[in-house]
């Protein structure tokens, strides 16, 4: 069964360095989104890719957060320095989404990112 | 602004006591309203998918309804392996440039044996 791959899954670093997770969608899928999840709060979107371009970024923190698909297919999201706040999980989902009302969003296993 | 509430926050039932979770939203419109079950430490993982108020969906003992203001999780006769963090989520049909879903907090269901 395909499914979204992530890497790490888990990341402690110190603050102020930088830090990057890698994401590969399901095989064709146009769409992939990175979002964000403190514990005990639901996932909160951070940018959202249709193939290489960004649709919405309007909640990714920009002086610091980056993120990139060049090729329309995997992605890298990278933060640059790491503050303590950012300590989450950091889940991509993708889907097949091209304008129609289908939305059905898979998630990968998330990296579990830890500040010091 | 687009909203999504889940309740109760948490719910303990012994096993073959069956109960429902509940999804309130309020969006600009409803493009899809979706259930996710998250294990801990683990990625969302998709259940159901509703476009419509009356609209059902089962899989094994999870039946989801929708209406115009409000899901419902019912679980019927749940096990041990049901127990999970259950949320629910809102594709909107606004005026955003994307097609993020807006997630609750999650219902974190516990079954005991």
């Amino acid at each position: 069964e395909a499914e979204v791959a992530q890497s790490p899954r888990y990341k402690i670093t110190e603050k102020s360095q930088a830090v990057a997770f890698w994401c590969d969608p399901i095989s064709g899928h146009a769409t992939l989104y990175w979002y964000r999840q403190i514990l005990g709060q639901g996932p909160e979107l951070l940018v959202q890719f249709q193939d290489e371009s960004v649709v919405d970024d309007s909640q990714l923190p920009k002086d610091r957060f980056s993120a990139e698909r060049l090729k329309g297919v995997d992605s890298t999201l990278k933060i640059q320095p790491a503050e303590l706040g950012d300590s989450a999980m950091y889940l991509c989902a993708s889907s097949l989404f091209r304008g129609t009302t289908y939305n059905e969003q898979f998630f990968g296993p998330g990296t579990r990112l830890t500040v010091l | 602004e687009d909203q999504v509430t889940q309740s109760p926050e948490a719910l303990r039932l012994q096993e073959g006591e069956s109960s429902s979770l509940n999804c309130s939203y309020t969006v600009s419109g409803l493009r899809g309203l979706f259930w996710y079950r998250q294990d801990p430490g683990k990625g969302p993982e998709f259940l159901f998918t509703l476009y419509s108020a009356g609209e059902e969906k089962e899989k094994e003992r999870l039946k989801a309804t929708l209406t115009k203001k409000e899901s419902f999780l019912h679980i019927t006769a749940p096990k041990p392996e049901d127990s999970a963090t259950y949320l629910c989520a809102v594709h909107p049909r606004g005026n955003q440039a994307g097609t993020a879903l807006i997630f609750g907090k999650g219902t974190t269901l516990s079954v005991s044996s």
